[in-house]
């Protein structure tokens, strides 16, 4: 498997604009996480699915910000509008389970809104 | 939400120096934590799983021991390198919250 792949790698946009992070677990894996790299917070969860479904979504910083998950091979997380303090790394990971089987991390893509 | 709580912040070691960082959970309801290793603009990767409690694991010259009962978990390394560079996360698997992280730097 290729591992968790993420895209684009790069985003620059303009403020207001409509940004879509896109991201294919490894197969099997049944669960799918979201988090945001910012200089305040570390790593922070902003949501995860267990079989396509939404299980947590506090860590969504607004209701700009939403994520699907329409099947078990690919999640987007969009942002609508964009504004410059959404710059940041987005990663997405995923895992078998939850407990004993550790989680893979895509490359992450690194927004920026200008 | 079960809070991860990493300590030192961060951390500064010359080369060779052995050094180790802790983890604290709340002790009720554990089954799991995970350690991660986060070099600067790469990936989280995953180093350990931890279960048991008493559990020692080791991956070269880096090991961690977990004591479920009173809610902690080390992370050691011996003889750093520069390459052990770089931050070091825990989380509680039940919702993969990841604690604020230990970064670490080795000089040289």
């Amino acid at each position: 498997d290729a591992g968790v792949i993420q895209s684009p790698r790069h985003e620059v946009t303009e403020m207001g604009q409509e940004v879509t992070l896109r991201c294919k677990p490894i197969s099997g894996h049944d669960y799918l996480f979201w988090y945001r790299q910012t200089m305040m917070r570390g790593l922070e969860l902003l949501i995860y699915f267990n079989n396509n479904v939404p299980i947590d979504d506090s860590g969504m910083p607004e209701d700009r910000f939403s994520a699907k998950m329409p099947n078990a091979s690919f999640s987007t997380l969009k942002i609508q509008p964009s504004e410059p303090r959404d710059s940041a790394v987005y990663f997405c990971a995923s895992s078998p389970s939850l407990g004993n089987t550790e989680a893979f991390f895509g490359q992450g893509t690194r927004l920026t809104v200008v | 939400i079960l809070n991860v709580e990493q300590s030192p912040q961060s951390l500064h070691v010359q080369e060779g120096d052995s050094t180790n960082f802790t983890c604290s959970f709340p002790s009720s309801n554990f089954y799991a934590l995970h350690w991660y290793r986060w070099e600067t603009a790469k990936s989280p990767e995953a180093l350990f799983v931890m279960t048991l409690n008493g559990d020692e694991k080791k991956k070269g010259r880096i090991s961690a021991t977990l004591n479920t009962k009173e809610g902690y978990s080390y992370l050691y390394i011996k003889g750093s390198q520069p390459e052990d560079s770089a931050t070091y996360l825990c989380a509680f698997p039940h919702d993969m919250r990841f604690g604020a992280g230990t970064r670490l730097t080795v000089k040289p």
